[in-house]
């Protein structure tokens, strides 16, 4: 079965710092993969996906997340960090192909400081 | 991105009565929907997978009895909560697949309080 672990339950960054959220996953073959966000009392906003290809993946709001194959990790990360993006950042793991069922990690809350 | 709505936003009911949560895929057509439920301060707890056409499949665990999912059309998926009662007050999402990317887009969520 599948499985994604989020180490980090809360960061804390300044503005304008830069920012790495960590994903490690857990399946047999490459699984798609997902970051999500959510504001409070809020639904969640895909962020980012990585189905093949190019292991660096662009995605919204200025964020890039890196799939490490050897690592079985998937990192989100943002150069800059702005105030408005203090909230929750959940990563998902899917089996590629085919019936998709996905699977969330605990989440990381962020909170960004002036 | 693909827009999914929920309806309502919250509800507020009676203990024993039923409520129903709407999700709408808004610019695409979903052949697969999916229902969470999220506790506070905790991750999505996925409740079943809805399949327009044919009978939704349940997670382990989750009362198929109590939590309705009817999937009638490739926009439209319910979820009626039968017989409420306060423990089943929670903050319930739904989600989309859409068939042009494969990546799941998410209602807003539907907050329940039962009385």
């Amino acid at each position: 079965a599948q499985s994604v672990t989020q180490p980090d339950i809360h960061i804390t960054v300044s503005e304008g710092a830069s920012l790495e959220l960590r994903c490690n996953y857990s399946y047999g073959a490459t699984p798609y993969l997902f970051w999500y966000v959510q504001s409070p009392g809020q639904g969640l906003q895909l962020l980012l996906k990585y189905f093949s290809g190019d292991t660096l993946v662009q995605g919204i709001k200025g964020f890039e997340a890196e799939f490490k194959r050897s690592q079985s990790s998937f990192n989100l990360r943002k150069p800059s960090v702005h105030w408005s993006d203090a909230a929750e950042y959940f990563c998902a793991v899917a089996p590629s192909g085919g019936y998709q069922k996905v699977t969330f990690g605990i989440g990381t809350k962020l909170q960004v400081i002036p | 991105g693909a827009v999914v709505s929920q309806h309502p936003s919250w509800v507020i009911c009676k203990s024993g009565t039923s409520v129903k949560i709407e999700c709408r895929s808004l610019d695409f057509q979903a052949t697969t929907m999916f229902w969470y439920r999220q506790f506070p301060k905790q991750s999505l707890m996925l409740m079943a997978t809805s399949n327009e056409g044919s009978k939704a499949t349940y997670e382990q665990g989750v009362e198929k009895d109590k939590f309705l999912i009817n999937h009638a059309s490739l926009t439209l998926s319910t979820l009626t909560v039968t017989s409420a009662h306060p423990e089943d007050s929670s903050f319930y999402i739904c989600s989309a697949r859409d068939p042009r990317d494969l990546a799941q887009y998410f209602g807003p969520g539907t907050r329940l309080t039962v009385l």
